[in-house]
């Protein structure tokens, strides 16, 4: 069975820019969550979805949004990209809202 | 923001050698996990524990859930030098359904 994909591997982005990624979950899960992980610390929770509808959001400013589709997969999209927005970001792929994450190989993003 | 203090930081260790860290936490939890993360790759969940008290191993890992619910423990015994990697705690309340990351002892083992 395949695990979490994630799409792409690897981003460069300009500031200012937009930018689109994208998680497939483990099949069978209902759930996606996104986090961000900066060099040196743990991953930072950024929004959850559980059957397409939003279920839980952090601290991230709006320029962040997310949307799941009928098939369970996801994109994270963030707007008016900062510096401070580079980052590895993990998609975690879940059965329900409150069992254990599976993450996917994580969207290496460098704002530059 | 919820913070969870994972100690030690770092460890480095003679190959054959047993580990324990742990991780603590200001507010309750209902679920705890355990990840193993390496270098550019996504965390890779190890244990996961549901029950106040509950102690649970997987191979040479074995984690406790502590019965203050505030805190977490991991011990691998029997270290080799493939356990080398950073290990996460992540907790989750019985409200809300986001998970709460510690963060990180990085572990070192020396052939």
């Amino acid at each position: 069975d395949a695990g979490v994909t994630q799409s792409p591997t690897h981003l460069i982005k300009t500031r200012g820019q937009h930018v689109t990624l994208r998680c497939s979950p483990i099949s069978g899960h209902k759930s996606v969550s996104w986090y961000q992980q900066v060099l040196g610390q743990g991953p930072q929770f950024i929004f959850q979805y559980y059957e397409k509808e939003e279920r839980g959001r952090g601290n991230f400013p709006d320029r962040f949004s997310a949307r799941q589709f009928p098939n369970y997969s996801s994109e994270l999209n963030v707007n008016a990209l900062l510096l401070g927005d580079s980052a590895l970001y993990l998609c975690a792929s879940s059965l329900g809202t409150n069992t254990e994450a599976f993450f996917g190989q994580g969207t290496r993003l460098t704002v530059v | 923001g919820q913070q969870l203090n994972q100690s030690p930081q770092s460890m480095f260790i003679q190959e054959g050698e047993d580990v324990s860290m742990n991780c603590t936490s200001s507010s309750i939890f209902n679920t705890w996990l355990w990840y193993k993360q390496d270098p550019g790759e996504g965390p890779v969940l190890l244990i996961a524990l549901y029950k106040a008290g509950e102690l649970t191993s997987n191979g040479r890992l074995t984690a406790q859930f502590g019965i203050t619910r505030k805190d977490s423990f991991l011990n691998i015994s029997a270290s080799i030098p493939s356990d080398v990697g950073i290990y996460f705690c992540a907790g989750q309340r019985r409200t809300g359904n986001q998970f709460y990351f510690g963060t990180g002892t990085s572990l070192t083992v020396i052939p």
